[in-house]
């Protein structure tokens, strides 16, 4: 069955730096998006992406967060300038449309900044 | 909020027994998903009941849905030990993004 791969794993980053959290979605699919999960919170909605460009995002997506689909098959979170409180599991989910559909998530990228 | 709030949240029960789950919100939704976390791993989406429906089955899984009451239940019947997990309902208000509860940990003891 298809799946939606995200990479690394876990990203250790000091404070300050930037970092870019990657995914590839499933191919036929057409729509992507971004949430994040603060260890013991709920999974919050970040954007959502859909022919090359922004059809939704959260208060939390601000100047910090861009998104961006490189070429075919990757999609990219880059978090510019990570804040302390930006440590979090991001998952990354692909869906054929954008309502009524199951969204598939990855296994998550764990980002944690020192 | 336009969240999805499980109750309750932490759940043990003996291998064979059935488990349920409970999932409010506060505005129409377009639908209502429930998901499944294993520890460490990414959400795996189990079922997905539109707001024009009231009950629905996948294997041992029933979801019902009350729109009166802006509400869900998840029941996993004949649990198994690899249900352990936590579960998440999702509400989508057709605005192309899901709203998660805080999720109910489900220990099934074998």
């Amino acid at each position: 069955e298809p799946e939606v791969t995200q990479t690394p794993s876990h990203q250790v980053t000091q404070m300050g730096q930037e970092v870019i959290l990657r995914c590839v979605p499933i191919s036929n699919h057409l729509y992507f998006y971004w949430y994040r999960q603060i260890l013991g919170q709920k999974v919050e909605f970040l954007v959502s992406f859909y022919n090359n460009e922004i059809s939704e995002k959260s208060e939390i997506f601000d100047d910090q967060f861009s998104v961006e689909r490189p070429d075919g098959s990757n999609f990219t979170l880059k978090i510019r300038s990570t804040k302390l409180e930006d440590s979090a599991m991001y998952f990354c989910a692909s869906s054929e449309r954008a309502v009524g559909q199951p969204q598939h998530f990855g296994d998550g990228t764990r980002l944690s900044i020192l | 909020s336009q969240q999805g709030e499980e109750d309750p949240q932490a759940l043990s029960i003996q291998e064979g027994e059935n488990a349920t789950m409970n999932c409010s919100y506060k505005t129409s939704i377009n639908n209502l998903q429930w998901y499944r976390q294993n520890s460490g791993r990414g959400l795996v989406h189990l079922i997905l009941i539109r707001s024009n429906e009231r009950e629905k089955h996948s294997g041992r899984l029933r979801v019902t849905l009350d729109t009166s009451k802006k509400s869900s239940s998840l029941l996993i019947t004949a649990s198994r030990a690899a249900d352990t997990a936590s579960y998440f309902c999702a509400t989508d208000y057709g605005n192309n993004r899901l709203a998660f509860g805080k999720g109910n940990q489900v220990v099934v003891i074998p």
